[in-house]
């Protein structure tokens, strides 16, 4: 199985340009999430779903959209590209059913300039 | 709102020993979960361990154990026997709910 997989692996930004994130997974898991990893520090959530439609805003939203057309992708927008958005990037999975494990993609390097 | 506690920047340890992450969580939510997970220098996520709040029983799994004191809202890891590969970043993280939320991490170090 793939599990979770994110495109690109690496992207460099100018300020102000668009992009968008892709997550994909195929364990057919409700729950999908978007965190955010600052050099040295934790992850931070982004934006979760927890299925088709669903999505909600976590602990920083701001400068960032989603959507969930489908059980299997989660795509994150950047619509305004800043600085500040220079992170990596993490997309998650779990079944939503219990034991709430989070599966993890391998991440996206990202850096605005 | 909820709050992960990681106190610990940097550890160091020496390879055969034991050693104890600590985390402490803040949550008024009496159903949640808790879990470690590691961040080696190539950057995944490795899920290690999971508590839950009912459960009576300190979670095992291999080397890895988590010391959990409810009352004191306490999670820590401790790893025996340390391995030069356990070198790595640790993340105590908390499910409340639908969401999880990750502390800011300890940066372990195994010393040959």
């Amino acid at each position: 199985n793939a599990g979770v997989t994110q495109t690109p692996k690496f992207r460099i930004l100018k300020i102000g340009q668009s992009m968008t994130l892709q997550c994909t997974q195929d364990m057919n898991h409700n729950y999908m999430y978007w965190y955010r990893q600052d050099p040295g520090m934790g992850l931070k959530l982004i934006y979760y779903s927890v299925g088709a439609g669903i999505t909600d805003k976590g602990e920083v939203p701001n400068g960032y959209n989603v959507s969930r057309s489908t059980t299997e992708d989660f795509p994150l927008r950047l619509e305004l590209a800043a600085p500040s958005q220079t992170s990596v990037y993490f997309c998650a999975s779990s079944p939503g059913t219990g034991d709430e494990k989070l599966f993890f993609g391998s991440g996206t390097q990202l850096s605005v300039l | 709102a909820q709050k992960i506690t990681q106190t610990q920047p940097g550890m160091f340890v020496q390879e055969k020993e034991a050693v104890t992450l600590d985390c402490t969580y803040d949550t008024s939510d009496p159903s949640y979960g808790l879990f470690w997970y590691k961040q080696p220098s190539s950057g995944e996520m490795i899920f290690l361990i999971y508590q839950g709040s009912y459960d009576q029983q300190n979670a095992t799994e291999g080397r890895y154990s988590l010391n959990f004191q409810k009352a004191r809202k306490s999670a820590n890891l401790v790893i025996s026997a340390s391995q030069l590969g356990d070198s790595a970043m640790y993340f105590c993280a908390m499910r409340e709910g639908i969401r999880t939320i990750f502390g800011a991490g300890t940066r372990l170090f195994v010393k040959a």
